[in-house]
């Protein structure tokens, strides 16, 4: 059974571009999180989708966009990216209700 | 605001000996508390985890007791290996949402 998958794994961008990241939950999970771990930190709590609805947004700029799939795959976007964007982004995915996360390899994004 | 401490940020043990890690969380709906192992490069990996219900849980040689009217909560490691090095993040549930918000994490170095 394959577990949270996310892509790409390493993106290199520019100052002011804009980025997609993707990730596929583990079959049957419903809720799908996004967190932004820089190094050194633990990770920082993005949006949380379950059942294709916004359920949670943490203290991020409006440049930061996310949208779950009727299959519960899940896209964060961000826009006119910034160098301390930088950072490792995570994505998890439960059966939701406390249940415990289940997290992905990570995109490692890289703003030049 | 919602919010977890842990401490200390790093912690070196003999091997053999035992390791606790101490967390507060500020919100008292909270009802659910991960912990996560994050080894160099990896994902967090969910090692253990409790619900308000129950005062302490136990997995082998990992324990993690929770004191609701004080709001903390303690992974305790007994035995400690080498592979026990990592860094070990907690969390929280505010609002007993389904979001979970980590602490800033532990590095646990375990000497020969």
């Amino acid at each position: 059974d394959a577990g949270v998958t996310q892509s790409p794994t390493h993106l290199i961008k520019t100052r002011g571009q804009h980025v997609t990241l993707r990730c596929s939950p583990i079959s049957g999970h419903k809720s799908v999180s996004w967190y932004q771990q820089v190094l050194g930190q633990g990770p920082q709590f993005i949006f949380q989708y379950y059942e294709k609805e916004e359920r949670g947004r943490g203290n991020f700029p409006d440049r930061f966009s996310a949208r779950q799939f009727p299959n519960y795959s899940s896209e964060l976007n961000v826009n006119a990216l910034l160098l301390g964007d930088s950072a490792l982004y995570l994505c998890a995915s439960s059966f939701g209700d406390g249940y415990g996360y289940t997290f992905g390899s990570g995109t490692r994004l890289t703003v030049v | 605001g919602e919010n977890v401490e842990q401490h200390p940020s790093t912690l070196s043990v003999q091997e053999g000996d035992s390791a606790v890690i101490k967390c507060t969380y500020s919100d008292s709906a909270s009802n659910y508390f991960p912990w996560y192992k994050q080894e160099l490069g990896k994902r967090p990996q969910l090692i253990i985890d409790i619900r308000s219900n129950v005062g302490e849980k136990k997995d082998q040689r990992i324990a993690v007791t929770l004191n609701k009217t004080a709001k903390h909560f303690s992974l305790h490691i007994t035995e400690t290996q080498p592979e026990d090095s990592a860094v070990y993040f907690c969390a929280a549930n505010p609002n007993r949402d389904d979001k979970i918000i980590f602490g800033k994490g532990t590095r646990l170095h375990i000497l020969p």
